[in-house]
């Protein structure tokens, strides 16, 4: 059964700050999913990556197979970043291909 | 495209009532998926479809629960009958090559 860990549970930075989450998963998969969720409730997919790197503006994501682990980096923190952000790691251990399984969710509050 | 459409929005029903919450997926996506989102356990895939067909439904809470696909444009979550504990935020979202798309979510509450 895989599991996917992520750290921190909760983060606070200043404005202009580097951020990373990290997100740990247990078995190989087919893919990794970043996904941010804002106190409204919807929920935007950031990134899907199966290797290397993806860069979409100030928002990176990395992934190491052989380690199993992901991160997701925010340069030059804002506070419209502030957002619940969730890893989900996609098929693997067993499950079927399109299964996503969610870490518990890393809580961003960016302040000014 | 509109995105992924959910309805209704919000839904506030009796327990014991019938609930069915909709979904029309992004057109040309071939998975669909109904998660469930609650303060407790979090993000929860309930079932998902490729190309119509129900394909893993192992996150469905039990036999009042099911869902259908009568076509690639449309599903359906049905709870029948509800209780309280269904109270949640359920989001749809569907995927073609590559990341999933969520609906904005069907908030239920269960009386």
């Amino acid at each position: 059964k895989n599991e996917v860990e992520q750290s921190p549970q909760n983060l606070t930075a200043q404005e202009g700050e580097f951020i990373t989450i990290n997100c740990s998963y247990s078995v190989g998969i087919s893919a990794l999913h970043w996904l941010q969720q804002h106190p409204g409730g919807g929920i935007v997919s950031l990134f899907m990556l199966s290797s290397g790197k993806k860069k979409h503006g100030r928002l990176i994501a990395t992934i190491n197979i052989q380690e199993k682990h992901s991160s997701l980096h925010i340069t030059a923190s804002h506070p419209r970043d502030s957002a619940v952000y969730i890893c989900a790691s996609q098929g693997g251990g067993g499950t079927s291909y399109g299964k996503l399984t969610f870490g518990q969710g890393t809580i961003l509050t960016v302040h000014p | 495209d509109a995105g992924v459409i959910q309805s209704p929005r919000h839904e506030v029903t009796e327990m014991g009532q019938e609930v069915t919450l909709r979904c029309k997926p992004i057109s040309g996506h071939d998975y669909l998926f109904w998660y469930r989102q609650t303060m407790m356990r979090g993000l929860e895939l309930l079932i998902y479809f490729n190309n119509n067909v129900p394909i893993d439904d192992s996150g469905m809470p039990e036999d009042r629960f099911s869902a259908k696909m009568p076509n690639a444009s449309f599903s359906t979550l049905k709870i029948q009958p509800s209780e309280p504990r269904d109270s949640a935020v359920y989001f749809c979202a569907s995927q073609g090559y590559n990341e999933q798309f969520f609906g904005p979510g069907t908030r239920l509450t269960v009386l």
